[in-house]
């Protein structure tokens, strides 16, 4: 089955700094969304990538949908405390809005932890 | 989006015995999935509950251990039968309504401990 490979598995950054992870696939994936998952809690959805090459932004992340469908990164900028998590990508075979329904492919999951 | 409520929220069982595990939607949704997240790892698709038909159940999932139902367009149950400590994880339900342009959402999961 299709592999997502996630990185870095861990980053421990200062509050402020800019943080960037990114995700690489096997194969070709339709849609690229990033998550966030605090203790206890499901994964809550951050950003969703639909078309090759799309760079999308939500307040103080990005994120971009590779040109090859087969990677996507997410960049945090001036992190704050509240943005420690575990970060995770998960590509979506199925066509979003379309018949065929998707089924996620998740990463590893990237610990981030933001020192004050 | 959907509000996901998933019951109960935790769940510490014995090995042998079996758990039932509910998702409830406060709208209709087409599709609903059912995840396995085990401790420290990444999430894992179980099956996809169908709505009035058998579960769809990805590789190294089988009905018997992971009973699913769907009765409807907003509920579903999961059944972990006959639990061993390996089922110690985290099971989550997700949800996607077709042609609303909407990716998966999650529920906060069942965290469940088997002894």
């Amino acid at each position: 089955g299709q592999q997502l490979n996630q990185s870095p598995q861990s980053m421990f950054i200062q509050e402020g700094e800019d943080v960037s992870m990114n995700c690489t696939s096997s194969s070709i994936f339709n849609t690229w969304l990033w998550y966030k998952q605090d203790p206890g809690e499901g994964p809550v959805l951050l950003i969703a990538l639909y078309k090759a090459g799309e760079l999308t932004s939500n307040g103080r992340l990005t994120a971009q949908f590779g040109i090859t469908r087969k990677d996507s990164f997410l960049n945090i900028s001036a992190s704050i405390p509240s943005d420690v998590g575990i970060y995770f990508c998960a590509g979506q075979e199925g066509e979003a809005g379309g018949t065929s329904y998707g089924k996620l492919t998740f990463g590893q999951g990237t610990i981030l932890t933001v020192h004050p | 989006s959907a509000v996901i409520s998933q019951k109960p929220s935790r769940d510490i069982c014995q090995r042998g015995t079996s758990l039932t595990i509910q998702c409830q939607v406060d709208s209709q949704v087409t599709m609903m999935f059912w995840y396995r997240q085990q401790p420290g790892q990444s999430l894992t698709l179980i099956a996809t509950a169908n709505q009035g038909s058998e579960a769809t159940y990805e590789s190294g999932f089988v009905i018997d251990k992971f009973p699913i139902s769907r009765p409807n367009l907003t509920f579903s149950t999961l059944t972990v039968s006959n639990m061993s400590p390996e089922d110690s994880s985290i099971y989550l339900c997700s949800v996607e309504r077709l042609g609303s342009g909407s990716p998966l959402h999650f529920g906060n999961g069942t965290r469940l401990t088997v002894t």
